[in-house]
C-alpha cells in the first residue's frame, strides 16, 4: 500500500544552524500533512500541519514546506537548539487514517 | 492533572498470557487512538475510537481487542500475547477539530516485552 518514507534516517547539526527534514509521500488523496517531534521516552508531540492546498505554513522557529508535485514535505527548524534534538516524524492524513513515516533522528551538536 | 495517562509504563509477560494496558484522558476527546512502534516502522495504528461504544480496525489490529465503554477511557487488551507483540504502545486522542488538522495528544508509551 502506499506509505510515508524519509529521505535520511539521522541528521546532526551544529547549535545555532538551520536543519531541515524531508520526507516523501505516495497517497495522492492525503488532505493533510503533519509534523510530529518525540524525545527520548516520550510520546510525540504535535509541531504543525499544513493542509495540501497550500505550499507553505510557518510556525515559532519552524516552516513546513509542500510540493504536491514531487510529493515531498518537509520541516525546517532555524537557529536549531539542543532542545530541538529528537525523532521527527512526518505524518499524513486521509480521512480518519493517518499514517506517520519511520522518523529522522535529529542530533544537535554543542 | 489533565492529560493522557497509559498505565503501567512497563510490562514484562510471557507467551500466551493476556495482557492489558490502559489509557485514560481527561480531556473528553471523542477521539481515541493506540500505536504500536517499532523500529523501522515508525507508529502504526492499531484500533481507534471516533466515540463511546465505536471502535475501528486500524492497520495492524491482529491479536488485539479494544473497548470503549467511556468516554475517558481506551484499554488494549493482547488476548494472547506473542514475542511479535513485542513493543511500545502508544495511546493518543483528539477532539474532532484536532483529528482533522491530523493533531493527536500521546501518552508515555507502554513498553511491552513479551517473553
Amino acid at each position: 500500500g502506499e506509505s510515508v518514507g524519509l529521505h535520511l534516517p539521522t541528521l546532526s547539526v551544529q547549535e545555532g544552524d538551520n536543519s531541515i527534514i524531508n520526507c516523501a509521500y505516495s497517497n495522492s488523496a492525503s488532505d493533510y500533512f503533519i509534523w510530529y517531534k518525540q524525545e527520548s521516552g516520550k510520546g510525540p508531540q504535535f509541531i504543525i500541519d499544513i493542509r495540501s492546498n497550500m505550499d507553505k505554513r510557518q510556525g515559532q522557529r519552524v516552516t513546513v514546506l509542500l510540493n504536491k508535485t514531487v510529493k515531498h514535505l518537509s520541516l525546517q527548524i532555524a537557529a536549531t537548539q539542543p532542545g530541538d534534538s529528537a525523532v521527527y516524524f512526518c505524518a499524513e492524513r486521509d480521512n480518519n487514517d493517518m499514517r506517520f513515516g519511520a522518523g529522522t533522528r535529529l542530533t544537535v551538536k554543542p | 492533572d489533565a492529560g493522557i495517562t497509559q498505565s503501567p509504563r512497563y510490562k514484562i509477560t510471557e507467551t500466551g498470557r493476556q495482557v492489558t494496558l490502559m489509557c485514560h484522558q481527561t480531556w473528553s476527546h471523542s477521539y481515541m487512538f493506540w500505536y504500536r512502534q517499532d523500529l523501522g516502522h515508525g507508529l502504526r495504528l492499531i484500533y481507534y475510537s471516533a466515540a463511546a461504544d465505536i471502535t475501528d480496525k486500524g492497520e495492524v489490529p491482529d491479536g488485539y481487542v479494544v473497548s470503549r465503554s467511556k468516554t475517558e477511557n481506551f484499554p488494549l487488551t493482547l488476548e494472547s500475547a506473542t514475542r511479535s507483540q513485542t513493543s511500545v504502545y502508544f495511546c493518543a486522542s483528539s477532539d474532532p477539530r484536532g483529528i482533522l488538522a491530523g493533531e493527536l495528544f500521546f501518552g508515555e508509551g507502554s513498553r511491552l516485552t513479551v517473553l
